[in-house]
């Protein structure tokens, strides 16, 4: 099984900074990673395929880069839609796997 | 508009079953591959089984592997989870999720189903 490690568990920032979370994999997963935003008493939202593709409707705020096994969201400036939890994903093996999240807070 | 709606979702006993519809509407339910993903209490998402579209293949996440089997009816555009031999580990929010073209990740996601297992 592949392991995915997020860093760091929570990161602190103000509206309108700049926000970096990372994403390591236990292997390497060519460019087969998404990204979900979660808030709580939502559905996951995919924000992010192919580590660097955003999904429809996603504000060009949100980026994403990396391959093999390492792997960055950006989100530009944030906004206060933004502050919630963020998942890595990997679906190049099975079974598919997800981080333990990174939460993002004022 | 894509909708998934989740249904089933109980308090049961350990040792207990349970079975989880999701009603697909608002897209071709056949052609696409569809997961199950659940999020215990306080903790984060965990991916629990999918099926696929072609080839009617399923997995499982190893942590419910022999006791949930999960199928679709394509007729009623509706994805099930048979769950047996419940743990209290298994309490979670049960999401349903559509898979994108070529299983490169899920892009529309139920609003979830509680399943709570404890005596």
């Amino acid at each position: 099984e592949i392991v995915m490690t997020q860093s760091p568990a929570t990161l602190s920032v103000s509206p309108g900074e700049r926000a970096t979370l990372s994403c390591r994999a236990s292997q390497s997963l060519s460019s087969n990673l998404a990204w979900y935003q979660h808030k709580p008493g939502q559905a996951p939202r995919l924000l992010i395929f192919g580590a660097s593709t955003r999904a429809t409707g996603i504000p060009a705020r949100f980026s994403g880069s990396g391959s093999e096994t390492e792997f960055t969201l950006t989100i530009s400036s944030l906004q206060s839609e933004d502050f919630a939890v963020y998942y890595c994903q990997q679906y190049n093996n099975w079974p598919q796997t997800f981080g333990q999240g990174t939460k993002v807070e004022i | 508009e894509v909708q998934l709606l989740e249904s089933g979702g109980d308090l049961v006993q350990p040792g207990g079953s349970l079975r989880l519809s999701c009603a697909a509407s608002g897209f071709t339910f056949s052609s696409y591959a569809m997961s199950w993903v659940r999020q215990a209490p306080g903790k984060g998402l965990e991916w629990v089984s999918s099926f696929n579209a072609i080839g009617g293949n399923t997995y499982y996440a190893d942590s419910v592997k022999g006791r949930f089997t999960i199928s679709r009816d394509n007729s009623k555009n509706t994805l099930y989870l048979e769950m047996s031999s419940l743990r209290a580990e298994d309490t979670a929010i049960y999401y349903c999720a559509k898979g994108r073209p070529s299983g490169k990740g899920l892009d529309y996601w139920g609003q979830g189903t509680l399943v709570t297992v404890s005596s």
